[in-house]
Parts: C-alpha cells; structure tokens; sequence
C-alpha cells in the first residue's frame, strides 16, 4: 500500500524557475526521504529528514516536515534540464531494527531548457 | 562498479512460465530488500533480507513469489506461472543494518528488472 500521497502529480517549470512537491502520509514516522527516479531506471536516495527535524538542505534541494500536518515538501531551487525526473517521498516507521520504508506515488517532474 | 545490480534488465516471458531475476547488493550491506513497482506507482515494499535470513513479507507476496538470498551475498526472486498482472519492474535495494552507521541506512537502488506478461 502507498503511505505517501504527492502533489502535484506533474509539474511542468522553466529551467531556472524552483520546483516545488508537496508530499502528505497517514502515520507516525520515524523520517521521511526524497528519492529521485529517471525515466525507467532505479531510484536515487536525496535527502533525509528525522521526524524531529523541520528543515533540511542540500545543494539546490531544501525538504521541510511538518509532523502536525503529516506534510512534507522538497523545493528544488534554479531547475536545471537534468532534474527532469520522477521525484518520490517515502517515510520510514516501525520499531525496533527494521523501519519499513512506504513510498508515495511520485511527482513528475519536467524542466524545459 | 560497485553499486547494486540486477540481472536481467528486461524479461519478457509468456503467461504461465515461471522466472527468476537475481540482485547483486552492495558487498558490505547485509540487508537486501525487493520491492515492485507498476507504471505510475511508486515501489511497493516486497520482501527483504538481513543476511541470509527473510526476516519480513508483504501480503503483496503471493505464493508464487518467492526469494531467496542462500549466502547473505547475492538475492534471486523467482516468480512462478506468471500472470499478466506481474508485469512489473522489479527492484532491488541493499543497506547495511541501522547502528553500523546511524540510526537509519539510506537503501541503495538497482536499475530494476522489468517484466512483461504477455
């Protein structure tokens, strides 16, 4: 089952314009990650963010949680061509030495040069 | 390289035949995971292994599916009298296990084998 619900499902931007996706879950987590996917290929792991954390930087990526909202969002700042991509948030629970990791459905992200 | 890999990247088959993708994690992690994903979908958690051993299966899991990973190294999932709705990629992930780095380890992806049911 899908724990994460993304929005927009596709976003159509710029190249240079930000891109921003929205991801909402139902339960508690233990953190929440982005994951990027090209076309047809494997994921890549972005960032992460603890459930005790609101905000999180990396390069061009800045990811906030909003563990009262169950929300999170990922904003891509100056898009470039090569972002073009899936983008999936998946958030990590349970207990003890496995945290089952759920993903959403994905964003679909287009940047046109 | 040294990343995740899997074997084969595409599989056509005929509905009713059985098959078998393979994972090659990353040498160090000991845990390895399946997951499925459909077009439009994002991955669905499968299975996944510490070592040698299945410690967790989805109901997605039927009783045709099944894994094995018989040395803790390499996994294969094997997938028997196939049905249209199998058509899938398949995906494999590895990490090593929460306290050897941190409390949580980022899962490193394969490319995927994608199936097709005919």
């Amino acid at each position: 089952s899908q724990q994460g619900e993304e929005d927009p499902q596709a976003l159509s931007i710029q190249e240079g314009e930000n891109a921003t996706m929205n991801c909402s879950y139902k339960t508690s987590i233990n953190n929440l990650q982005w994951y990027r996917q090209n076309s047809g290929r494997g994921l890549v792991h972005l960032i992460l963010i603890r459930s005790n954390e609101r905000e999180k930087h990396s390069g061009r990526l800045r990811v906030t949680l909003d563990t009262s909202k169950k929300s999170s969002s990922l904003l891509i700042t100056a898009s470039r061509a090569a972002d073009t991509a899936s983008y999936f948030c998946a958030t990590a629970a349970g207990t003890g030495g496995y945290q089952k990791v759920t993903f959403g459905i994905g964003t679909k992200l287009q940047v046109i040069p | 390289d040294t990343g995740v890999s899997q074997n084969p990247r595409h599989k056509i088959t005929k509905r009713g035949q059985n098959v078998t993708f393979r994972c090659d994690p990353i040498s160090e992690h000991n845990r390895l995971y399946w997951y499925r994903q459909t077009l439009g979908q994002g991955p669905e958690f499968l299975t996944y292994f510490q070592n040698e051993a299945q410690l967790e299966k989805s109901r997605l899991l039927s009783d045709r599916f099944s894994a094995e990973r018989p040395k803790g190294s390499f996994s294969t999932l094997e997938i028997q009298r196939t049905e249209q709705g199998d058509s899938a990629m398949y995906l494999c992930a590895s990490s090593l296990e929460p306290g050897q780095a941190s409390s949580y380890n980022e899962q490193f992806f394969g490319p995927g084998t994608r199936l097709t049911v005919l």
